[in-house]
């Protein structure tokens, strides 16, 4: 059974860069069938979308973070990470890695079938 | 964007209710729907996904219907663990977009 887990620092100082890694165990992160996405929730609000890494090492970002967002593959340790640039109060959330299940060729399609546990991250001086 | 809109924001409901939440797209996403519960301080868990299936595991009190733009989650008798926040989530295009959730107390 896949198991994810983020790991980074808990507090980023405004206007600089957020790093998270997510570490997946029990399933290779290069199979085709998978695509490993970032999503992150402020307290108390919604869940927002950052952007997916396909299994032949594509991006897709969210717009409303395009500018800031760096989403990698690291096959040598198994993770993915993510690299948020210029942070502001806004960006405090957990942040959570998850697999993108049953994406179809063109890209449609799938649902996010497993979860890391969430890194909450605050961004403060 | 797509956007995702459920209702209601919230709702009280008692152990052996029916209940019902509704999540309509901005524009046609087909069957591209997927429902997720999340309990306080976890992650969320799928529960249906393509609008209609169950994820493996998941109670069969919880089935989804729809397509196109209106969709529903119905959970045909409340369990105590059944009190959470259920959220709709749409794979039809990218950036992939989430309801604003609706807490069911």
């Amino acid at each position: 059974q896949v198991q994810l887990q983020e790991s980074g620092p808990g507090l980023v100082k405004p206007s600089q860069t957020l790093s998270l890694s997510c570490s997946v165990s029990g399933d290779s992160i290069t199979r085709p069938n998978y695509y490993w996405s970032w999503i992150r929730q402020p307290a108390g609000m919604g869940l927002e979308w950052i952007g997916r890494l396909s299994p032949r090492g594509s991006t897709n970002y969210n717009p409303s973070l395009e500018s800031r967002v760096t989403i990698s593959l690291d096959t040598s340790k198994n993770q993915f990470s993510l690299r948020l640039t210029s942070v502001t109060a806004a960006d405090t959330a957990v942040y959570y890695c998850a697999r993108d299940e049953g994406v179809e060729l063109w890209g449609g399609g799938g649902y996010f079938d497993s979860w890391g546990q969430g890194s909450l991250v605050t961004v403060s001086s | 964007d797509i956007q995702m809109t459920q209702s209601p924001s919230s709702l009280s409901a008692s152990v052996g209710d029916r209940v019902t939440i509704t999540c309509r797209a901005s524009q046609s996403i087909r069957s591209y729907l997927n429902w997720y519960q999340q309990r306080p301080g976890k992650a969320p868990k799928v529960l249906i996904f393509a609008a209609s299936t169950l994820q493996r595991g998941v109670p069969s009190r919880f089935s989804g219907s729809g397509s196109g733009t209106d969709f529903t989650l119905t959970v045909s008798s409340m369990q105590p663990e059944d009190f959470a926040t259920y959220y709709c989530q749409q794979s039809y295009s990218t950036p992939r977009t989430f309801g604003q959730g609706t807490k069911v107390e």
